[in-house]
């Protein structure tokens, strides 16, 4: 069956340094992938969505790559803030004929002052 | 211009009884899909809207139904509640040939008791 995997675990760091956050799948064709950003309580925001022909795209302090060959997405916030902290959402949308988006379980991630 | 409202915000009910959450969509948005979240866990795909049509479905028995109006808004009706049923509901909308990207509400917090 169609899996994600998100770290389940927290990810702590230090503020000014990168955070990266892992997206893997299996079983999926994805048209392309999503990450949004998710608050306590809140509905998730979109931050940044990538194709399966793209490689890598940029948006102010964020990065995301996509490698369709091993089934993964890393995504990067650099010069990371406390205000960054929350949890990161991955989802796909996929070639598969539907049309519904599959979300993984997120991360969360803490970055300390 | 506002974003995506759903009402009510919490609701608490009993098992067996019935629920309606509504949702009005990103103004000249034209594409609905509600979500089910559990706690710690991704939002789960229930059901697509797009021309008051059902346009896609996730594995959500048929005690979840829905509907969307001439005007884009959108109900999510839920049957026969269970204990199981307790989550934070979201809506999302977008544009049908937007790439799919989703602005999502804050959500309706329902508990069932």
């Amino acid at each position: 069956s169609q899996k994600i995997e998100q770290n389940s675990e927290a990810l702590n760091i230090q503020e000014g340094k990168t955070a990266t956050l892992t997206c893997n799948y299996t079983n999926y064709s994805p048209a392309y992938l999503q990450w949004y950003r998710q608050d306590p309580g809140r509905g998730p925001v979109f931050l940044l969505l990538i194709r399966e022909n793209e490689k890598e795209k940029r948006k102010e302090r964020l990065k995301v790559t996509f490698d369709t060959t091993l089934k993964q997405s890393l995504f990067h916030i650099t010069a990371s803030q406390p205000a960054d902290s929350a949890t990161y959402l991955c989802a796909l949308d996929g070639n598969t004929g539907g049309f519904k988006t599959i979300f993984g379980a997120g991360t969360r991630l803490f970055v300390k002052a | 211009d506002a974003g995506v409202t759903q009402s009510p915000t919490h609701l608490i009910k009993t098992r067996g009884q019935q629920v309606t959450l509504r949702c009005s969509p990103k103004s000249g948005h034209d594409t609905v899909s509600w979500y089910q979240q559990a706690l710690g866990q991704g939002p789960q795909f229930i059901f697509q809207y797009y021309e008051e049509e059902e346009r896609q479905r996730g594995n959500f028995p048929d005690r979840f139904s829905g509907h969307q109006f001439p005007n884009y808004s959108s109900e999510l009706n839920v049957n026969a509640l269970l204990l199981g049923d307790s989550a934070l509901y979201l809506c999302a909308s977008s544009l049908i040939d937007d790439d799919n990207e989703q602005f999502f509400g804050p959500g309706t917090r329902l508990t069932v008791l």
